[in-house]
């Protein structure tokens, strides 16, 4: 199993421009994640799917749109790159019994 | 929302000594605290984690406290080793379906040789 995979691992994009952040899993999981990190401040829920086809905010949703339309896939899409939006992405995923969260390995999003 | 506080933000010791490490948590709803741990450049990983009906959960050298009183959790690192080094991330959910983390801010460790 690949568990948890992001691309890509590095971006910089210009201000305005917009791109989506591809996540997938393989572990069958029915939740998804997407988090922020930004230095010293941890890591912060922008959106999350507790299934195909039904997505919620999380408390950082601004900016960004996600959609669920497998399983597997959980992309990101980020509208008109500001550069607050410079920082760390985590996907995760994990399942109904052990809550454990399986991160993806970041991807690093630099908006100039 | 849930707000999770961790202290210290920073933190220093021996190899072999102890390490603690802070959280305090606002929402009483909540009922699940993990323990993450992020090697430099790398992804978080769950090292531990207690649910809110057990008071301290041990796996070898680490261990977590829950005082839902006081509405604040402990980690406790024993006999600390070089590879211990990294940022540890409390965090709380009121888990019911999705696991929604609210995480601290961090606590970075460095065990000196």
């Amino acid at each position: 199993n690949a568990g948890v995979t992001q691309t890509p691992k590095f971006r910089i994009l210009k201000i305005g421009q917009s791109m989506t952040l591809q996540c997938a899993q393989d572990m069958n999981h029915n939740y998804m994640y997407w988090y922020r990190q930004d230095p010293g401040m941890g890591l912060k829920l922008i959106y999350y799917s507790v299934g195909a086809g039904i997505t919620d905010k999380g408390e950082v949703p601004n900016g960004y749109n996600v959609s669920r339309s497998t399983t597997e896939d959980f992309p990101l899409r980020l509208e008109l790159a500001a550069p607050s939006q410079t920082s760390v992405y985590f996907c995760a995923s994990s399942d109904a019994f052990t809550g454990e969260l399986f991160f993806g390995e970041g991807s690093r999003l630099t908006v100039l | 929302g849930e707000n999770v506080e961790q202290h210290p933000s920073t933190l220093s010791v021996q190899e072999g000594d102890s390490a603690v490490i802070k959280c305090t948590y606002s929402d009483s709803a909540s009922n699940y605290f993990p323990w993450y741990k992020q090697e430099l450049g790398k992804r978080p990983q769950l090292i531990i984690d207690i649910r809110s009906n057990v008071g301290e959960k041990k796996d070898q050298r680490i261990a977590v406290t829950l005082n839902k009183t006081a509405k604040h959790f402990s980690l406790h690192i024993t006999e600390t080793q070089p590879e211990d080094s990294a940022v540890y991330f409390c965090a709380a959910s009121s888990w019911t379906g999705a696991n929604n983390l609210f995480f601290g801010t961090g606590t970075r460790l460095t065990v000196i040789p």
